[in-house]
């Protein structure tokens, strides 16, 4: 069970754009914005994309943007590219109680 | 930036302990923050705990303190990860992820993983 809630997948064609979304709480992601999106390549190490629910690490493309509304992020693709097909997983820090929390986690088909 | 190395593949008997270390050669990691996350095959990312070396200062993630302990040497640019009473539901790649003050959950860069195999 994780703390954060994430489609399971979500699938999109080349040069398109897709939105995957992470439901959290008022306790995490409606409370902070330290949100994070990792993306997953199989057999591969997480790669971080998307951190302070906006901001892009320097390196990641400018087709990768996140927001956030209320309790939930976002993280938007655009332009679609066969190597955006990955698994990508939220992230926000928490209250006392879990601290960092993670959500299961969307597996991107192009 | 920051390059994060971990110890090989662990091979474990149920109820045995093992440590995972992830050694840097920078500097700036003793002023920041590692942190420690797992991932069950086929499964998602969990963050188990984490530490600012120069502070000695740890967190853990509720559902991790009794099985957790995650200390560093200084001298040697170390930070270790140490899981007691091995079950096979522990069976993951481990990594750890260098984590800048400042910024929590930005885990950038992470080491390449740890693979524990709890087994009979």
């Amino acid at each position: 069970h994780s703390a954060l809630t994430q489609p399971a997948s979500v699938s999109g064609s080349l040069g398109q754009s897709i939105t995957l979304y992470c439901n959290g709480t008022r306790s995490d992601v409606g409370y902070f914005d330290f949100v994070s999106w990792y993306q997953q390549h199989p057999g591969k190490v997480p790669r971080l994309i998307i951190y302070d629910v906006i901001k892009r690490p320097s390196g990641v493309s400018t087709r990768f943007s996140g927001s956030k509304s209320g309790n939930t992020a976002s993280l938007t693709i655009s332009g679609l590219q066969t190597d955006d097909e990955a698994d990508y997983y939220c992230c926000s820090y928490s209250d006392e109680t879990i601290i960092v929390a993670f959500g299961g986690g969307t597996k991107v088909t192009v | 930036q920051e390059v994060l190395v971990q110890s090989g593949t662990e091979i474990k008997k149920p109820g045995s302990s093992v440590r995972v270390s992830c050694t840097t050669s920078s500097d700036r990691v003793t002023n920041h923050a590692i942190s420690w996350l797992r991932q069950a095959p086929g499964q998602g990312l969990e963050w188990l705990g984490g530490i600012i070396p120069i502070r000695n200062r740890t967190n853990y993630a509720p559902t991790f303190r009794a099985k957790v302990t995650i200390t560093a040497d200084e001298s040697k640019g170390t930070v270790f990860l140490d899981l007691t009473s091995l079950e096979s539901e522990d069976t993951a790649t481990y990594y750890c992820a260098f984590e800048e003050a400042g910024y929590p959950t930005r885990f950038d860069p992470w080491g390449q993983g740890t693979l524990v195999i709890v087994s009979s």
